[in-house]
């Protein structure tokens, strides 16, 4: 079974500053990797994910995530955030080449971005 | 980009009622839809996997005879919340998964309140 930890509950950070969320998985097997974004009251928005080459990940609104095998890794980061990225932040992995197989989803981290 | 649409956006019933959401795939076809329930603060929680014209599969712990679903074409999947009470009240988001996709696109949710 694939499991997702995200160690950061709640992340304050100052406008302009660089951020990074953390996520770990774990898997017997190879997985992809996905990152959401909600807003208050909204759906799940698709900020980025990793299904193979590259393990640099660019995605949505400057995001960029780095998929590390060996550490069981793919931390989100954002250079400079804006007051528009307070919002809750999911890492995900879904089991590889499995078309019908579910997402398991962390337990989220909250981002405040205090101006 | 895949848009997946839900009906209602917020609901509020009586004790003992049902209620039906549906979640639709607006520009292309899903074989497979998801269930999730999501409490405040915390993050999401599958329900079900729904294949078009088969039974769902339900995670464990979830009742199938109390949240019904079904997923009569490829692009919609209705859940019903059948004698609906106050600790059912959640946020039900749905996902789908385009026949030849590897990505999940998710709904805006649904807030059920039951009083």
């Amino acid at each position: 079974a694939q499991s997702v930890t995200q160690l950061d509950s709640q992340v304050p950070v100052f406008e302009e500053a660089p951020v990074e969320l953390r996520c770990n998985y774990s898997s017997s097997v190879s997985v992809y990797l996905f990152w959401y974004v909600q807003y208050p009251n909204q759906g799940l928005q698709l900020l980025l994910k990793y299904l193979s080459g590259s393990t640099l990940v660019k995605g949505i609104n400057g995001f960029e995530a780095e998929f590390n095998k060996s550490q069981t890794s793919f931390h989100l980061r954002k250079p400079s955030v804006h007051i528009s990225d307070t919002a809750e932040y999911f890492c995900a992995v879904q089991k590889m080449k499995t078309s019908y197989d579910k997402v398991i989803f962390g337990p989220g981290t909250s981002l405040s971005v205090i101006p | 980009g895949a848009v997946v649409s839900q009906h209602p956006s917020w609901v509020i019933c009586k004790s003992g009622t049902s209620v039906k959401i549906e979640c639709r795939s607006l520009d292309f076809q899903a074989t497979t839809m998801f269930w999730y329930r999501q409490f405040p603060k915390q993050s999401l929680m599958l329900m079900a996997t729904s294949n078009e014209g088969s039974k769902a599969t339900y995670e464990q712990g979830v009742e199938k005879d109390k949240f019904l679903i079904n997923h009569a074409s490829l692009t919609l999947s209705t859940l019903t919340v059948t004698s609906a009470h106050p600790e059912d009240s959640s946020f039900y988001i749905c996902s789908a998964r385009a026949v030849v996709r590897d990505t999940q696109y998710f709904g805006p949710g649904t807030r059920l309140t039951v009083l």
